[in-house]
């Protein structure tokens, strides 16, 4: 079955340094989205990439989606305390039904 | 708009006891989701109703039964708990839009402890 693979699990920055999370597809993805995790939350929706290629930003947040449409990435510039929490990836299936997530990239910043 | 309400928020099971964990959702979407979520694990995929009227099993179905109820309302069954199945449980109301866009919208979850 599909497989999605996020690395690395855990990451420790000093606030204002850069973090990158990687997201691993088995199979070519529709689509790929991200969520944020904080502690003791539900996810919560990022944003969606859909094309082949695709860069979008969010503020000081970089998103981008393989030319294969089977990895994928998270880049956030300049960490701040409030990104702390745990980055998912998640892909819908062949099939368009399944939504299958990454285990998670747990993120935490120190001032 | 409250969006995916799931009850209950906490529940303590001895082994071998059941209990039915309930979603609903007022967005009027077509697909529900089942997902458990435990440390180092992340989400994984129970059961999931890709529209009224049917469902589908997940990456991990065993020891759980569901019902999509109607369009609204999507239950998670455990008929006889074991402690692996301690987790937090989450459901997840699911938005497909043209061109296959797809967003999940998360309830609080449901944290299931197993004794």
């Amino acid at each position: 079955g599909q497989q999605v693979m996020q690395i690395p699990q855990y990451q420790h920055v000093q606030e204002g340094e850069d973090f990158t999370t990687y997201c691993n597809s088995s199979t070519t993805l529709s689509n790929i989205q991200w969520y944020k995790q904080r502690p003791g939350g539900h996810p919560v929706f990022l944003i969606q990439l859909v094309k082949s290629g695709e860069v979008k930003k969010q503020k000081r947040l970089t998103f981008q989606f393989g030319e294969a449409k089977k990895n994928s990435s998270l880049h956030i510039t300049a960490t701040q305390t409030t990104d702390v929490g745990t980055y998912f990836c998640a892909g819908t299936n062949q099939a368009g039904t399944a939504l299958i997530f990454g285990k998670g990239t747990t993120l935490s910043v120190s001032s | 708009n409250a969006g995916v309400t799931q009850t209950p928020k906490f529940q303590v099971l001895k082994t071998g006891q059941s209990m039915t964990l309930q979603c609903a959702q007022d967005m009027n979407h077509n697909s529900m989701y089942w997902y458990r979520q435990d440390p180092g694990m992340g989400l994984r995929l129970i059961y999931y109703s890709a529209s009224e009227g049917t469902t589908d099993k997940g990456e991990v179905p065993n020891g759980y039964n569901v019902s999509r109820l109607n369009k609204r309302e999507f239950s998670l069954r455990l008929e006889s708990a074991a402690p692996s199945q301690t987790s937090v449980y989450f459901c997840a109301s699911i938005i497909r839009g043209p061109e296959g866009s797809t967003e999940a919208f998360f309830g609080q979850g449901t944290r299931l402890t197993v004794v």
